[in-house]
């Protein structure tokens, strides 16, 4: 059974960089993608990106100027990191994994997630 | 277009059938999956493609055309939630999900 905890700074001021981290337990670590999304208060859920264990990235376009996305394969853990933060970028913040073992490739795991306001 | 449309809110009463659906170009080329959130809970994956997930056998889904569907036979009052979409967009490169529907059960 798969579980993730995620950890980082829930309150930052506009300019600064959100980091998120989120470890993985339990898991084929090398077999999965790891996966950021995130959710708007009151809102729906936005994909961010994610990452294989091989080092490869895909960010949604919106983001991609400003999202960095890495893995630590020794600790099994990966990394979000989004520049420069503004209020729309207040949301709770979720890690997750994706099994392609099955062509559709549903995010079978999700993170506790972790409320980040943006606030001056 | 890249993106996935779901209608907002759906109502269902006791025990009875409904069906959330989530329209989109991608969704001709790839099978969607289904997370449920209830309010302050992370999504859980309930249906993906054609299968269920550890999940009452009352939850199934399907597709046609452009059209992805989730049904609920005999809803519960449990399964009160959000229910999102999501499948890769139209070039298979990334990811989406649709605005996600809101099931009232009566």
């Amino acid at each position: 059974q798969v579980q993730l905890q995620q950890w980082g700074a829930g309150l930052l001021k506009p300019s600064e960089n959100l980091s998120l981290t989120c470890a993985v337990y339990g898991g084929s670590f090398s077999t999965y993608y790891w996966t950021w999304i995130r959710q708007s208060p009151g809102r729906g859920l936005e994909w961010i990106g994610e990452i294989y264990h091989s080092g490869s990235t895909t960010y949604s376009p919106s983001l991609k100027s400003r999202v960095t996305i890495s893995v630590d394969t020794s600790k099994n853990q990966f990394s979000l990191n989004l520049s420069s933060v503004t209020a729309a970028d207040t949301a709770v913040y979720y890690c997750g994994v994706r099994d392609c073992s099955d062509s559709v490739c549903p995010l079978g795991y999700w993170g506790p997630g972790t409320l980040v306001t943006v606030s001056s | 277009s890249s993106e996935l449309t779901q209608d907002p809110a759906v109502s269902v009463a006791l025990g009875q059938t409904v069906r959330i659906t989530c329209q989109g170009d991608s969704l001709r080329r790839f099978y969607a999956s289904w997370y449920q959130q209830k309010p302050g809970q992370a999504p859980v994956l309930v249906i993906y493609g054609k299968y269920s997930r550890g999940i009452p056998d009352r939850f199934s889904g399907s597709s046609s055309g452009n059209t992805a569907s989730l049904t609920i036979t005999g809803a519960q009052a449990d399964d009160e939630a959000d229910y999102y979409c999501s499948s890769r967009d139209i070039s298979g490169s990334h990811w989406l999900f649709g605005g996600g529907t809101k099931l009232t059960v009566l």
